[in-house]
């Protein structure tokens, strides 16, 4: 399997900017999580879905960010408008259906918002 | 409410030595751990976890920690360092029924140095 796959890599984008992350989760997960991690804060999760469906949001800082599962194998987060104190790195992970399963991780976005 | 206290942000070792990382939890429900590693770049890849039965948990690359509930630790060790455990560690825990045992709390790393 090739793991949860995120694009873009890099992001570096201007205040005011949308931005969109993508996520590509391990076939057959159906939790999906995104988290943001920065040096302020370390790592937070922002929302997470289960079979497609939003669980929990508490973690997404405020109107700006959101996030959608049209399926089982895509999800975005987006920023808009975006602002410099939202760099950070975003990590999407996926996890099978028991709660003792392992959460995998994909290689991140850097986000940098000047 | 669930938290995690990671004791030291940077730890030092020489390759060959012991290494111990710390890791404190706080959790009104009996919890899931997790230790994750973070290479540089990269994302987390989980080294251990402890759910239920044995107390001692043995991971990937000569990792183990140990689930002591009367401490309320689950501190991770490793034998002999390896220059190529140099890399950001990650303890976590499992909310419990009131967060589905879905959500994760982080601990803030510890970032292990290996020196010849």
């Amino acid at each position: 399997d090739a793991g949860v796959i995120q694009s873009p890599r890099h992001e570096v984008t201007e205040m005011g900017q949308e931005v969109t992350l993508r996520c590509k989760p391990i076939s057959g997960h159906d939790y999906l999580f995104w988290y943001r991690q920065t040096m302020m804060r370390g790592l937070e999760l922002l929302i997470y879905f289960n079979n497609n469906v939003p669980i929990d949001d508490s973690g997404m800082p405020e109107d700006r960010f959101s996030a959608k599962m049209p399926n089982a194998s895509f999800s975005t987060l987006k920023i808009q408008p975006s602002e410099p104190r939202d760099s950070a790195v975003y990590f999407c992970a996926s996890r099978g259906t028991s709660f003792t399963d392992t959460q995998y991780f994909g290689p991140g976005t850097r986000l940098t918002v000047l | 409410a669930q938290s995690v206290t990671q004791l030291g942000s940077h730890v030092s070792v020489s390759e060959g030595a012991l290494v111990l990382l710390r890791c404190n939890y706080s959790s009104s429900v009996p919890p899931y751990l997790f230790w994750y590693v973070q290479y540089p770049n990269q994302g987390l890849q989980l080294l251990l976890k402890y759910t239920t039965g044995a107390t001692l948990v043995k991971g990937i690359n000569g990792f183990e920690a140990e689930f002591k509930k009367s401490e309320t630790s689950f501190h991770l060790t490793k034998p002999s360092a390896h220059m190529s455990d140099a890399a950001e560690y990650f303890c976590a825990v499992s909310l419990g029924p009131s967060g589905g045992y879905n959500k994760l709390i982080f601990g803030a790393g510890t970032r292990l140095a290996v020196h010849p």
